[in-house]
């Protein structure tokens, strides 16, 4: 597709379960970023892939999230012993390069609620 | 740290009403400067951004928004609302050296016919 693929759309988890989100940037889009949107707040981010690179991942709120990129493509956000405060939609964005000036096209997200 | 802050969480206009959302920013080097949309359950859809080429940019939708260094400020304006301009809007900065987006909490807008 021309966008920012998302997968899945909705998660439910039951509090202590691991979960992964799946993203696909647009293609040859080199910068990859994933946000957290908590309900009625703006989104703040995560963690930051140039490729494959993680460049900055100061954003992670704790040790059980994890990122990866490993062929510099498709991306998985990975929540281990998910926790009620993780509840949120998780956007994944890409950009064509490096350059802070070219915009971020964001995905349609991943709306997680733990139970 | 840069911080972006928008004035009023939700803002009531009637159709056909002039559109004004407010958008703030804290940085000692003036960053660069987006405003987007997002309609329920969808991600964000970029409407402008300011890269310091012009200080009035014009976006897609008919809205526009102007940088103002003296004042710090991004507000954004549409002189005519719609009702599909009902969403929720975001104003974001990037520091010119990094590439992570710090957002404002966001302006709900309500269009009344």
């Amino acid at each position: 597709g021309a966008g920012v693929s998302q997968s899945p759309r909705y998660k439910v988890a039951k509090r202590g379960q691991d979960v992964a989100l799946r993203c696909d940037p647009i293609s040859g889009h080199v910068s990859l970023f994933w946000y957290q949107q908590a309900l009625g707040q703006g989104p703040e981010f995560l963690t930051y892939f140039q490729n494959e690179a993680q460049l900055d991942k100061s954003g992670l709120p704790s040790d059980r999230f994890f990122a990866e990129r490993p062929e510099g493509s498709v991306s998985t956000l990975k929540i281990q012993r998910t926790q009620q405060e993780d509840s949120a939609v998780y956007l994944c964005a890409s950009s064509l390069e490096q350059i802070s000036n070219q915009p971020q096209h964001f995905g349609d997200g991943t709306r997680l609620s733990i139970l | 740290a840069q911080s972006v802050t928008q004035l009023g969480s939700h803002v009531s206009v009637s159709e056909g009403a002039l559109v004004l959302l407010r958008c703030n920013y804290s940085s000692s080097v003036p960053p660069y400067l987006f405003w987007y949309v997002q309609y329920p359950n969808q991600g964000l859809q970029l409407l402008l951004k300011y890269t310091s080429a012009a200080t009035l940019v014009k976006g897609i939708n008919g809205f526009e928004a102007e940088f103002k260094k003296s004042e710090t400020s991004f507000h954004l304006t549409k002189p005519s609302a719609h009702m599909s301009d009902a969403a929720e809007y975001f104003c974001a900065a990037r520091r010119a050296a990094g590439n992570k987006l710090t957002f404002g909490g966001g302006t709900r807008v309500l269009v009344k016919p």
